[in-house]
């Protein structure tokens, strides 16, 4: 089974501050890479598909990138409505999900 | 509009089988793949199973003795039977459309929240 470890397990950054999410995979997942944010009370909800693809809807701010074993998701300017726990999912091998970012504001 | 709603009893008994329905309206299940997800305190977010839009069914391994995920195409409901339930199960049930082709799961309903208790 494939392995996804996300860092860190918590951040807190600005309004306005770039926030910088990892997602690292135990073996090569071919950039089938999703992210979610998932707000409190809530169901996930799709950022980013295929590492770099951005949903329908999603504002601009988010992006996504990576490649082999190592993805990014990027906010470039946090605003509050940003604060939530991001979840990477890797689909090269049936789904298996990170344990999640929970990002806060400072 | 695109719409995923689950329905549970809440509060099961251990060892007893939990049923869950997610009504889904706004597409067709025979254009989607509808998948279940829990979330559960101990383990996060896990896959448990899906079904294909053309009706067949996979399962992750660590439900498949204990999962059956079924629907009903002109109810447009997709079914999450599991038995033999124990507290660990306690915690949120998704359902998800999966988009045929991708795998990306696109929208999800809001949760069925369960308790295995006595």
């Amino acid at each position: 089974d494939i392995q996804m470890t996300q860092s860190p397990s918590f951040l807190s950054a600005s309004v306005g501050e770039r926030v910088t999410l990892s997602c690292r995979a135990s073996q090569n997942i071919n950039k089938y890479l999703d992210w979610y944010q998932q707000k409190l009370g809530e169901a996930p909800k799709l950022l980013i598909y295929n590492t770099n693809n951005l949903h329908t809807g999603i504002p601009s701010r988010f992006s996504g990138s990576g490649s082999g074993t190592d993805y990014t998701l990027t906010i470039s300017s946090l605003q509050p409505e940003d604060v939530a726990t991001y979840f990477c999912l890797q689909r090269n091998s049936w789904d298996t999900f990170g344990a999640g970012t929970k990002l806060e504001l400072k | 509009q695109v719409q995923l709603k689950e329905t549970g009893p809440g509060l099961v008994q251990p060892t007893q089988t939990l049923s869950i329905t997610c009504t889904v309206s706004g597409f067709s299940l025979t254009s989607y793949y509808m998948q279940w997800v829990r979330q559960t305190p101990g383990k996060g977010l896990e896959w448990m199973g899906f079904i294909r839009s053309g009706g067949s069914t996979e399962y992750n391994s660590e439900f498949k003795s204990r999962l059956s995920i079924s629907r009903d195409t002109s109810k447009n409901q997709v079914f999450l039977k599991m038995n033999s339930l124990k507290t660990e199960d306690t915690g949120v049930y998704y359902c998800a459309r999966k988009v045929r082709g991708t795998g990306v799961m696109d929208a999800w309903g809001q949760g069925a929240s369960v308790t295995v208790s006595s």
